[in-house]
């Protein structure tokens, strides 16, 4: 069964304070990791889309970085407009409508 | 680019009353649309995979006589939650990938309706 596991769940950090979140998968068959940031309210802004092992992203603040079993999002010196939650998401080989699954999330709270 | 709109942001209804939840794709069109269901800090689940011109294609354990799902045109796709109950509450993510991008390319997501059944 496809699956997606996000750590850690929350995290507090002071503005400047570099961090990094992971993002495990069990896919049959990648076709892509996506990132999402999700504030209160809202649907999820995309962020970036990995597709193969070896891959790396980056905009702003965040690099997104990938291997066979999981993905890091790393935020460099981050501030309080980074607070929100950030999610990845799979798209399984298995699919043919392209349907995403989702990790739980990790609620990042920047602290000035 | 890539904008997806939803309507409305959020609706009270009463429980036994139906509730219709439009998405619209405004800069692209789209033959598939996902919708899904997100409960408080909790993640996004699938319910329904919304074929434009062909019936929904539902997840396991979703009712598809309870959650409606019309794809009528290439940017549009409407949810009709049927005889809504307090359990239906819930905030409904739409979500869509331009018809001419590459089967993986990013979805794009509406900004949700927060639906409360009282």
């Amino acid at each position: 069964e496809d699956q997606v596991t996000q750590s850690p769940e929350a995290l507090r950090l002071q503005e400047g304070e570099s961090s990094s979140l992971n993002c495990s998968y069990t896919v049959s068959g990648l076709r892509g990791l996506f990132w999402y940031r999700q504030d209160p309210g809202k649907g999820p802004e995309f962020l970036f889309t990995l597709y193969s092992a070896g891959e790396e992203k980056e905009k702003e603040r965040l690099k997104a970085t990938l291997t066979k079993k999981e993905s890091f999002l790393h935020i460099t010196a981050p501030k309080p407009e980074d607070s929100a939650t950030y999610l990845c998401a799979v798209q399984a080989g298995s699919s043919n409508t392209g349907k995403l699954i989702f990790g739980q999330g990790t609620t990042l709270q920047v602290k000035p | 680019g890539a904008v997806v709109s939803q309507h409305p942001s959020w609706v009270i209804c009463k429980s036994g009353t139906s509730v219709k939840i439009e998405c619209r794709s405004l800069d692209f069109q789209a033959t598939t649309m996902f919708w899904y269901r997100q409960f408080p800090k909790q993640s996004l689940m699938l319910m329904a995979t919304s074929n434009e011109g062909s019936k929904a294609t539902y997840e396991q354990g979703v009712e598809k006589d309870k959650f409606l799902i019309n794809h009528a045109s290439l940017t549009l796709s409407t949810l009709t939650v049927t005889s809504a109950h307090p359990e239906d509450s819930s905030f409904y993510i739409c979500s869509a990938r331009d018809r001419w991008g590459i089967n993986n390319s990013p979805l794009h997501f509406g900004n949700g309706t927060r639906l409360t059944v009282t």
